[in-house]
């Protein structure tokens, strides 16, 4: 079946701009995670959904960064006033359930800011 | 909050060679360990995971060892190819906190033929 996508693959904007960076989990699975990977290291943790409970924000680096999940599906990571430090590979995960279950990853969007 | 640490962060291996990397984390709730696999420019991908319940699991030439006492797991990879030529990530999660994973720094495996 289909595994996670992500949409844009690549993203080039310039500095104090915002951008949103969408995520398609796989069909069924009710936890989705976002990350968020620098050059050359591990990944860091974001946000994580978990159905329709309140999302776990505790990864998030600042208030510039927000995220939504619609209808229990996709979700929307939204980085506003972008800053070079921002440049990044952002990854989506999702799992079955947010229990101990496998994360399953998209393939990224790759972000540089200018 | 939890903290892993993973070493060697390079390793260099002639094929056919055994490949071992290691990871400590520092929550003892932790209780679920995934190793993912990462070749360039790609996604990562699970290889292999395991649980507090289980110290040794074995997939074909890999397995991976916890011992909760220490705090430390590690991924073992026998018989080396070159394409298992790859950065290698662990990482850490406890249930109770959603199974957001915590991850290492990545060890990056070289397979010389």
């Amino acid at each position: 079946g289909a595994g996670v996508s992500q949409s844009p693959s690549n993203k080039v904007t310039e500095k104090g701009k915002d951008v949103e960076l969408r995520c398609d989990p796989i069909s069924g699975h009710t936890a989705l995670y976002w990350y968020r990977q620098s050059l050359g290291q591990g990944l860091e943790f974001l946000i994580y959904f978990q159905g329709n409970s309140a999302p776990d924000k505790s990864g998030l680096p600042s208030d510039r960064f927000s995220a939504e999940r619609t209808g229990g599906s996709v979700s929307t990571l939204t980085i506003q006033r972008t800053q070079q430090e921002d440049s990044a590979v952002y990854l989506c995960a999702s799992s079955l359930t947010g229990e101990g279950e496998t994360q399953y990853f998209g393939p990224g969007t790759r972000l540089l800011v200018l | 909050g939890e903290n892993v640490e993973q070493h060697p962060s390079t390793l260099s291996v002639q094929e056919g060679d055994s490949a071992v990397i290691k990871c400590t984390y520092s929550d003892s709730a932790s209780n679920y360990f995934p190793w993912y696999k990462q070749e360039l420019g790609k996604r990562p991908q699970l290889i292999i995971d395991i649980r507090s319940n289980v110290g040794e699991k074995k997939d074909q030439r890999i397995a991976v060892t916890l011992n909760k006492t220490a705090k430390h797991f590690s991924l073992h990879i026998t018989e080396t190819q070159p394409e298992d030529s790859a950065v290698y990530f662990c990482a850490a999660s406890p249930n109770n906190a959603g199974n957001m994973l915590t991850f290492g720094g990545g060890t990056r495996l070289m397979v010389k033929p």
